[in-house]
């Protein structure tokens, strides 16, 4: 199956410090990525969806300016959490999504803000 | 609009007994329904996926589904469960056009042994 590798598996920062998580997907081109996030025992939420070269749409609730998308090619997208709070503690998954429409996910960033 | 219930979010199982999650969705397009597993500390991988065709899908590890359109329904069964099935189990709907995926709550299956 296809290959998504995600950096860093597990980051703890400061509070108001920014963090970047970087999505590449390894052995295919995606035009679409999705990033969620999931908090324990809960199931993901669809933070946003981006496609290469045009700006990132966010669902509802989801501070744009908090959590910057940039998709900047085929294979590799970043999610920068900025000004990061304990509230923003959680497992960040990125899945760019396939030619045959299938998800692929990545190994997620668990991100601890203190 | 489009959205997905998972009944149960804890199932337990003996070994080698029958597995049976269940997953209904409401879709306001023809739906492409998928089964992914979560095992702890893991990535998702994808289990089975239903675009259109044949509604009986067979996927990985002896798991299968069946949309059921008139019951909205697409669970998930296998004849014996396996100690290393446990892990926890996600329902997604995506619209006709694939620009959004939603997840169902997950179900969390334990084997006994």
């Amino acid at each position: 199956g296809a290959v998504v590798s995600q950096h860093p598996s597990r980051v703890i920062c400061k509070s108001g410090t920014s963090v970047k998580i970087e999505c590449r997907s390894l052995d295919f081109q995606a035009t679409t990525m999705f990033w969620y996030r999931q908090f324990p025992k809960q199931s993901l939420m669809l933070m946003a969806t981006s496609n290469e070269g045009s700006k990132a749409t966010y669902e509802q609730g989801v501070e744009k300016d908090k959590f910057l998308i940039n998709h900047a090619s085929l294979t590799l997208s970043t999610l920068t959490v900025t000004s990061a709070h304990p509230e923003d503690s959680s497992f960040y998954i990125c899945s760019p999504l396939a030619g045959d429409y299938e998800q692929y996910f990545g190994p997620g960033t668990r991100l601890t803000v203190t | 609009a489009q959205s997905v219930t998972q009944l149960d979010s804890h199932v337990s199982v003996s070994e080698g007994t029958p597995v049976l999650l269940r997953c209904n969705y409401s879709s306001s397009y023809s739906p492409s329904l998928f089964w992914y597993v979560q095992h702890p500390n893991k990535g998702l991988q994808l289990l089975l996926k239903f675009l259109s065709g044949s509604t009986l899908v067979k996927g990985i590890n002896g798991f299968e589904a069946e949309f059921k359109k008139s019951e909205t329904s697409f669970h998930l069964t296998k004849p014996s469960a396996h100690m290393s099935d446990a892990a926890e189990y996600f329902c997604v709907v995506s619209a006709g056009n694939f620009n959004k995926f939603y997840f169902g709550s997950g179900t969390k299956l334990n084997v006994k042994p």
